[in-house]
């Protein structure tokens, strides 16, 4: 079964903490894609990625880190210095960068920090 | 920067009323639209999209979407909806710079049975 897993799908950590959210696809896609959801505000690009160790920020990178050391995962690290963590988070992937591919969503994982 | 507009961010309708959401866009080069569907608990899905060609656009679950460059528009239409059509419905745009997606704030669905 093709796709994109995503875990936990409930996290809960204290402030101050950093932690990672999982990513894994197994459908042989080159890039892959962070986003964060909000109510009202709809997805906001964190970080991307073309290809095995390579990434570019995205529109609200700052106090996240990304890593790609295989194809099939992209770890998300929320670290202690994002000032609103709580959200749903997205991870998506597509067969390229090139803009004639439709990216395919995982199921998210929503982070509540108190 | 490019930026995407849905201006109805709640609509109630009773089952087999028509649909129109719309969606504009700010950037003024080629664009590619999209429609996305999150319905309860699941994963976020491709409705449509549009990326050259015919303007009117057929989707899954009989959704379509009508690209009017003149305006910018991108809106999404379902003649008859159905109670399971509940769900949070977004529009996203890239352009010839990559697969990097602006999403509009999205437009949760309220369908009465």
């Amino acid at each position: 079964d093709g796709g994109i897993t995503q875990s936990p799908k409930y996290l809960f950590r204290k402030e101050g903490q950093n932690v990672t959210l999982s990513c894994e696809q197994n459908l042989n896609h080159d890039a892959m894609y962070w986003y964060r959801q909000d109510p009202g505000q709809g997805l906001r690009l964190i970080y991307y990625s073309q290809i095995v160790n390579d990434f570019q920020k995205g529109d609200i990178a700052e106090g996240y880190s990304v890593s790609r050391e295989k194809k099939e995962s992209f770890p998300l690290t929320v670290t202690s210095a994002q000032k609103n963590p709580t959200a749903f988070y997205l991870c998506a992937s597509s067969i390229s960068v090139s803009q004639h591919y439709e990216q395919y969503f995982g199921p998210g994982t929503r982070l509540t920090v108190t | 920067a490019q930026s995407v507009s849905q201006h109805n961010h709640h609509v109630i309708l009773s089952e087999a009323a028509s649909l129109e959401l719309g969606c504009n866009y700010s950037y003024g080069g080629t664009v590619n639209l999209f429609w996305y569907v999150q319905y309860p608990g699941q994963h976020l899905q491709l409705l449509l999209k549009y990326f050259s060609g015919d303007p009117l656009v057929k989707g899954i679950k009989g959704f379509e979407a009508e690209f009017i460059k003149s305006k910018f528009s991108f809106n999404l239409r379902k003649p008859s909806v159905q109670w399971s059509d509940t769900a949070e419905y977004f529009c996203a745009v890239n352009n010839n710079a990559g697969n990097m997606l602006t999403f509009g704030g999205g437009t949760r669905l309220m369908v009465k049975p």
